[in-house]
């Protein structure tokens, strides 16, 4: 069975500081992972990464993906308090039937205290 | 402006009464899924579709069913609902090309059964 840990489950810190948040995951036929933010609604899509060693960024957000040790982190620089909310990471993986499936992980709840 | 719409948002029903949750999207994507989360589990897939007529089982299909008879339409239906199946449903589409990767979710559909 497919499976997509994150850790922490949640973090509080300050306004400005830089925030890790990690996923771990372990499928068969791997095809790339995923990130999101969800807030007080519907999750909004960051990043996908598909090869290993390879920076995504966005802002002040970024995330890298290692397929050798199976997990991908998130960064987030210089934190402010916008970036409250839920961050969800997401496996996708080949079927049985060669359709594209997807894993949630149970989130990172981060909270910004101004 | 690329939009997924659930129809009903909000519904509270009882135990045995047969309902479905509407789906459109207006981006002609061919990947379509449902969702549910629930405290502490995440998003977790329920079906997912990636073309007209072709659709498989995530990782809790138990006691709903799909179809996809339409590119645009991705209806959910609980045939005889139970009070396990109170959750926040989500409706997702999504378009997968090299190095490129768009999804949108639809607003939630919360749905209480009793």
């Amino acid at each position: 069975e497919d499976k997509v840990v994150q850790s922490p489950l949640s973090l509080v810190v300050h306004e400005g500081d830089t925030v890790t948040l990690n996923c771990s995951y372990e499928v068969t036929n791997f095809r790339s992972l995923l990130w999101y933010k969800q807030e007080k609604k519907a999750p909004t899509f960051l990043f996908m990464l598909t090869s290993s060693g390879i920076e995504k960024k966005s802002g002040r957000l970024s995330s890298i993906l290692d397929k050798k040790e199976l997990f991908s982190i998130l960064n987030i620089t210089a934190t402010q308090t916008g970036d409250s909310a839920v961050y969800l990471c997401a496996v996708v993986s080949i079927s049985n039937f060669g359709n594209e499936k997807l894993t949630f992980g149970t989130g990172t709840r981060l909270t910004i205290i101004p | 402006e690329a939009q997924v719409t659930q129809n009903p948002r909000y519904l509270i029903t009882v135990t045995g009464k047969k309902l479905t949750v509407t789906c459109s999207q207006n981006m002609n994507h061919e990947y379509m899924s449902w969702y549910r989360q629930d405290p502490g589990l995440g998003l977790r897939q329920i079906y997912y579709s990636m073309n007209v007529e072709v659709t498989d089982k995530g990782d809790v299909p138990e006691g709903y069913k799909v179809s996809r008879k339409e590119k645009r339409n991705f209806p959910l239906i609980l045939e005889s609902p139970s009070p396990n199946q109170t959750s926040l449903y989500f409706c997702a589409s999504s378009f997968w090309g090299t190095g490129y990767y768009e999804q949108y979710f639809g607003p939630g559909t919360r749905l209480t059964v009793t």
